[in-house]
């Protein structure tokens, strides 16, 4: 089936720094890669989607400055969260749909915690 | 607007059925989705019906979409301990093709 992969699976950092993660499809290609954030007990909010070659568009209520995303091939797609702040801690989960455009397969999820 | 509705709690003794429910208010959603999460994890598509359908079975897994009402369910047969998770019920609107989710089912196993 269609594997996709999150990097880091966790991270904690200073307040004020930045951090990358990382979103890749291993065996397929997608246009079209989605990135989510999950509060605990809570469902998946959608942040933004983002399409090779092309500016992400972004939820209302997500600032793209804060969140800068950038997909540069169709395996790709990376999310860094600008000076970070406590209130950034979540879980941020990313997806990919398939070039069928059915369905969307999900990472594992990288975990923030900004202290 | 687009809203996707499930009960949060459900309780169900090991080897029964658990049926999960959802509803959603979009006429307009092509394929409705769940999806299964265990702590910690991300999540883990577990079936889906296009809107055209009625009924797909996959297993132990039975999905039920009555369009009309604008209700999907999830069967699972015989629940196992390894069931307990939380699963969320989304549809993909084909008005900009988003994928909208439910705030989850956590499903318990009793012994």
């Amino acid at each position: 089936g269609a594997v996709v992969s999150q990097h880091p699976s966790w991270v904690i950092c200073k307040s004020g720094t930045s951090v990358k993660i990382e979103c890749r499809s291993l065996d397929f290609q997608a246009t079209t890669m989605f990135w989510y954030r999950q509060f605990p007990k809570q469902s998946l909010m959608l942040m933004a989607t983002s399409n090779e070659g092309s500016k992400a568009t972004y939820e209302q209520g997500v600032e793209k400055d804060k969140f800068l995303i950038n997909h540069a091939s169709l395996t790709l797609s990376t999310l860094t969260v600008t000076s970070a702040h406590p209130e950034d801690s979540s879980f941020y989960i990313c997806s990919a749909r398939d070039l069928r455009g059915q369905t969307q397969y999900f990472g594992p999820g990288t975990r923030l915690l900004v202290l | 607007g687009e809203d996707v509705e499930q009960s949060l709690f459900l309780s169900v003794r090991e080897g029964d059925s658990s049926v999960i429910n959802c509803t959603y208010t979009d006429s307009s959603s092509t394929y409705l989705y769940w999806y299964k999460q265990e702590p910690g994890a991300g999540l883990q598509l577990l079936t889906y019906i296009f809107s055209n359908m009625d009924m797909k079975q996959d297993q132990r897994l039975t999905v039920l979409l009555n369009k009309k009402d604008k209700h999907l369910s999830l069967r699972i047969a015989d629940t196992q301990t390894g069931d307990s998770a939380i699963y969320f019920c989304a549809e993909r609107v084909n008005r900009d093709d988003k994928i909208i989710f439910g705030k989850g089912t956590r499903l318990h196993i009793l012994p």
